[in-house]
């Protein structure tokens, strides 16, 4: 999980602003997944990629967007659509070879919209 | 697509007592379980997996067991310690390598 990066730790913005939170990995993993997380909640699932230039919505993708343009990055915008943003989002990455999808996660972004 | 129960949410153990957390999933083509330990702030670390071709995984105190007859697995961590206190998830992947996760349970190891 230490190859697994995200930026910045906490981000506060002002609500009806769009904001794009970074993830970048160094393990070569071939999928990359966005979470949202909620104060005593599971973890629920944003988007999900497994190549290079695709991706596919998860359970809660409204007000999201990624964009997958290198194997190494999956940005997550967070956009006005959203209707409560605050959260604590995690990204991860995974091997998607059969019998080692063992899935690790960054560190995660608190994001603070007021 | 998959469902993961977890229960308890939360669980209070004694010190070197044993905690015992139960999931149940409804995708019978899942074959992956991984378990995560999340202490407050942090990122989820995966502290133990089970594939459904064995029936049960052991690592020093923690230990998983997969009944994949009945659709339900367990995480058991023995000689409890107050590191042990933490968030612990339960997950499954389904046929489309994504992962659904349990709610999660709260776990507190009173010295």
């Amino acid at each position: 999980d230490g190859g697994i990066t995200q930026s910045p730790k906490y981000l506060f913005r002002k609500e009806g602003q769009n904001v794009t939170l970074s993830c970048e990995q160094n393990l070569n993993h071939d999928a990359m997944y966005w979470y949202r997380q909620d104060p005593g909640q599971g973890l629920r699932l944003i988007y999900y990629s497994q190549i290079v230039n695709d991706f596919q919505k998860g359970d809660i993708a409204e007000g999201y967007s990624v964009s997958r343009e290198k194997k190494e990055s999956f940005p997550l915008t967070v956009t006005s659509a959203q209707k409560n943003p605050t959260a604590f989002y995690l990204c991860a990455s995974s091997i998607t070879e059969t019998g080692r999808n063992e899935q690790y996660f960054g560190p995660g972004t608190r994001l603070t919209v007021t | 697509g998959e469902n993961v129960e977890q229960h308890p949410s939360t669980l209070s153990v004694q010190e070197g007592d044993s905690a015992v957390i139960k999931c149940t999933y409804s995708d019978s083509a899942s074959n992956y379980f991984p378990w995560y330990k999340q202490e407050l702030g942090k990122r989820p670390q995966l502290i133990i997996d089970i594939r459904s071709n064995v029936g049960e995984k052991k690592d020093q105190r923690i230990a998983v067991t997969l009944n994949k007859t009945a659709k339900h697995f367990s995480l058991h961590i023995t000689e409890t310690q107050p590191e042990d206190s933490a968030v612990y998830f339960c997950a499954a992947n389904d046929s489309w390598g994504k992962f659904q996760f349990g709610a999660g349970t709260q776990v507190v190891v009173t010295p």
